[in-house]
């Protein structure tokens, strides 16, 4: 089985600061990890996955995250925030073999505050 | 035009009451899948298809139905309606055509029920 748990339901941040959203997996294989974004009325966008190769993952709007599978994470990170981030941040896991299913986390909300 | 559109985006009904979703799709991708948004609870899987003669439950298919008419084309059914099916619902495609091993969907814009 796998599953996925997200830190803190709401995050505030300032603009111009560091966003950092946690994500904590299990799979009992090497998983396939995924950042979506909802932003407002809306439905999800992925942001950046991690299938294979590099650990370090850069994704759309300047989001990157870093899969690090001793830690079994993969944290959503933006050196500066700006207005336009302020939207709710679902991580999700794959992995080969379970016949393309998602397990998505409950999702961060993500304020930016001036 | 949006890649997959999902019918109606907003709907008030009432319990007891039969209600079908609709999802299409211009992708061209073989697998859709419905899942329920609940506010603290994520996304959750109801049903998914991997082609039009292959459907399966997910983690909270019970009260719901689903029925692929085509490739594109993915509904889901509420029988009776019920207050607690009071949610968000979103239909996503993802193609392992492509020889990808991995699965990234792609979303529909949502559908707002709400059961009275």
């Amino acid at each position: 089985a796998q599953s996925v748990t997200q830190l803190g339901s709401h995050v505030s941040v300032s603009e111009g600061a560091l966003v950092l959203l946690r994500c904590n997996y299990s799979s009992s294989v090497p998983p396939y990890l995924f950042w979506y974004v909802q932003y407002p009325n809306q439905g999800l966008q992925l942001l950046l996955k991690y299938t294979t190769g590099a650990t370090l993952v850069k994704g759309i709007n300047g989001f990157e995250a870093e899969f690090k599978k001793s830690e079994t994470s993969f944290h959503l990170t933006k050196p500066s925030a700006h207005m336009s981030d302020a939207a709710e941040y679902f991580c999700a896991v794959s992995r080969y073999g379970t016949a393309s299913k998602l397990t998505f986390g409950t999702g961060t909300r993500l304020q930016v505050t001036l | 035009d949006a890649d997959v559109t999902q019918t109606p985006r907003n709907r008030i009904t009432k319990t007891g009451k039969r209600i079908m979703l609709e999802c299409s799709q211009t992708k061209g991708h073989d697998r859709m899948y419905w899942y329920r948004q609940d506010p603290g609870l994520g996304l959750r899987l109801i049903y998914y298809s991997f082609d039009v003669k292959d459907i399966n439950k997910g983690e909270i298919s019970d009260g719901y139905s689903v029925s692929r008419q085509a490739q594109a084309k993915f509904s889901l059914s509420l029988e009776s309606a019920i207050p607690n099916q009071t949610a968000l619902y979103f239909c996503a495609t993802s193609d392992l055509r492509s020889g990808l091993s991995y699965n990234e969907q792609f979303f529909g814009p949502g559908t707002r029920l709400t059961v009275l």
